[in-house]
């Protein structure tokens, strides 16, 4: 069974300052998820990674996708208090099918 | 152009009922899906339609059940709720299997 493990699972952080969020995968997977949800909205796509060594960015949020260690990584940087919301990650186990299993979330608040 | 539509919003019932929530696809999407988000947890996969067929299912037990129509509108039904069933229900669409998905604002269950 395919487990997604992100962390931290919660994360304080001030204004300015750079932090990293870990989304680790326990099989095979070339296609990962990056999402933003506000409390009670629904789910926005941040990213879509396809490859090993995929990289994209946008705004203050960078991710990446190494398929051989199994995991992504979410950069925020120079925080700002907009991007306080919980991230998820989500591998596709069916390899684009869109059967998505998700973490746990991370929440994020940042701090003036 | 609207995006994924769900309803209702919000939903109260009692265990041992049941329940239907619909999702309209966004325009030109083909294939939906539904995720079942309990409080403070990540969005876990239900089922998927495609050409009016369940085309993927999850862990979930024959208690939820769905319905394409030749519309690509959805329906998710729920037998014999319990308490554990309260949840935000996620319906996202794409066109296609490897088409992006985007995601409903939810209908909030709860089981009382």
């Amino acid at each position: 069974e395919l487990k997604v493990e992100q962390n931290p699972l919660f994360l304080s952080m001030q204004e300015g300052k750079n932090y990293t969020i870990y989304c680790n995968y326990s099989t095979t997977s070339d296609r990962l998820y990056w999402y933003r949800q506000d409390p009670g909205k629904s789910l926005e796509s941040l990213f879509v990674l396809l490859s090993n060594g995929a990289v994209k960015q946008e705004g203050r949020l960078m991710a990446s996708l190494d398929t051989k260690a199994r995991l992504s990584t979410l950069h925020i940087t120079a925080a700002v208090h907009d991007l306080s919301a919980t991230y998820f990650c989500a591998v596709d186990i069916l390899g684009g099918a869109q059967k998505l299993v998700f973490g746990q979330g991370t929440r994020l608040t940042i701090n003036p | 152009d609207a995006g994924v539509t769900q309803s209702p919003t919000h939903l109260i019932k009692t265990r041992g009922q049941q329940v239907t929530l619909r999702c309209s696809p966004k325009s030109g999407h083909d294939t939906v899906s539904w995720y079942q988000q309990a409080l403070g947890q990540g969005p876990q996969f239900i089922f998927q339609y495609y050409e009016e067929e369940e085309r993927q299912r999850g862990n979930f037990p024959d208690r939820f059940s769905g319905h394409q129509f030749p519309n690509y509108s959805s329906e998710l039904n729920v037998n014999a709720l319990l308490l554990g069933d309260s949840a935000l229900y996620l319906c996202a669409s794409s066109l296609g299997s490897n088409g992006e998905l985007f995601f409903g604002e939810g209908s909030r269950l709860t089981v009382l």
